[in-house]
């Protein structure tokens, strides 16, 4: 069965500071798909990132990026120079690949509530 | 671009009440997936639909129901409101195996 665990709940960080954000997986299929996603104080689901498992290469997006590591099945999010409209909850989501149309469905972790203080 | 359209945004009911969430996908979207998030929550996935057929079911309480139209959009339908059910309901939409999820903004029900 799949499951994504976050182990932080909370983590409030000073505007500037570097944050990383954990993600570490499970999973019994070896093609699968893993996401991150932002969640602002509107509720809004907001799409940051998709990776497949094949590629573990490591992204930067402006100040977002992604380490990927398969050996320790963890997809580590930092963003680096931390704003206050960084503040949000930030979900780790799995979704295994199918050969059954319709069934890829997202499984979420926790959640880490991310504070930016000015 | 076209997003996932959901409706209405807002919605309260009394207990016991009938609800009735809508979901339009993006254009050529052949899934459709419903999600509920309680509050301080993760979305937990509730029933997907594929080509209009069922295509998967999560933790769905019986009282809930759900369909995909011949347009390809989809309702969910929520009987015998309780206080626990208040919460924002999700819907997404994908092609199918293309692995990307567009969210709607989501209904928030409150149940009272």
């Amino acid at each position: 069965a799949q499951k994504v665990t976050q182990a932080q709940t909370e983590i409030s960080v000073v505007e500037k500071e570097d944050v990383t954000l954990d993600c570490v997986y499970e999973t019994r299929d070896t093609t699968y798909y893993l996401f991150w996603y932002k969640q602002p104080p509107s509720g809004e689901l907001v799409f940051l990132i998709r990776r497949n498992s094949f590629d573990e290469q490591n992204e930067i997006s402006g100040r977002y990026s992604w380490n990927f590591q398969k050996s320790t099945s963890s997809f580590n999010f930092t963003i680096t120079a931390s704003q206050v409209v960084d503040s949000a909850v930030y979900f780790c989501a799995l979704s295994e690949a199918s050969f059954r149309g319709g069934s890829e469905k997202l499984v979420f972790g926790k959640g880490t509530k991310l504070t930016v203080n000015p | 671009a076209a997003g996932v359209i959901q409706s209405p945004r807002h919605l309260i009911k009394e207990k016991r009440e009938t609800a009735t969430l809508k979901c339009y996908p993006i254009p050529r979207h052949d899934t459709v997936y419903w999600y509920q998030q309680g509050p301080g929550q993760d979305p937990q996935f509730l029933i997907s639909f594929y080509e209009k057929m069922q295509s998967d079911k999560g933790s769905i309480p019986d009282r809930f129901s759900a369909q995909q139209f011949s347009d390809y959009h989809s309702e969910l339908n929520m009987s015998s409101l309780e206080l626990g059910d208040s919460a924002l309901y999700f819907c997404a939409s994908s092609e199918d195996r293309n692995y990307g999820y567009t969210f709607g903004s989501g209904t928030r029900l409150t149940v009272v």
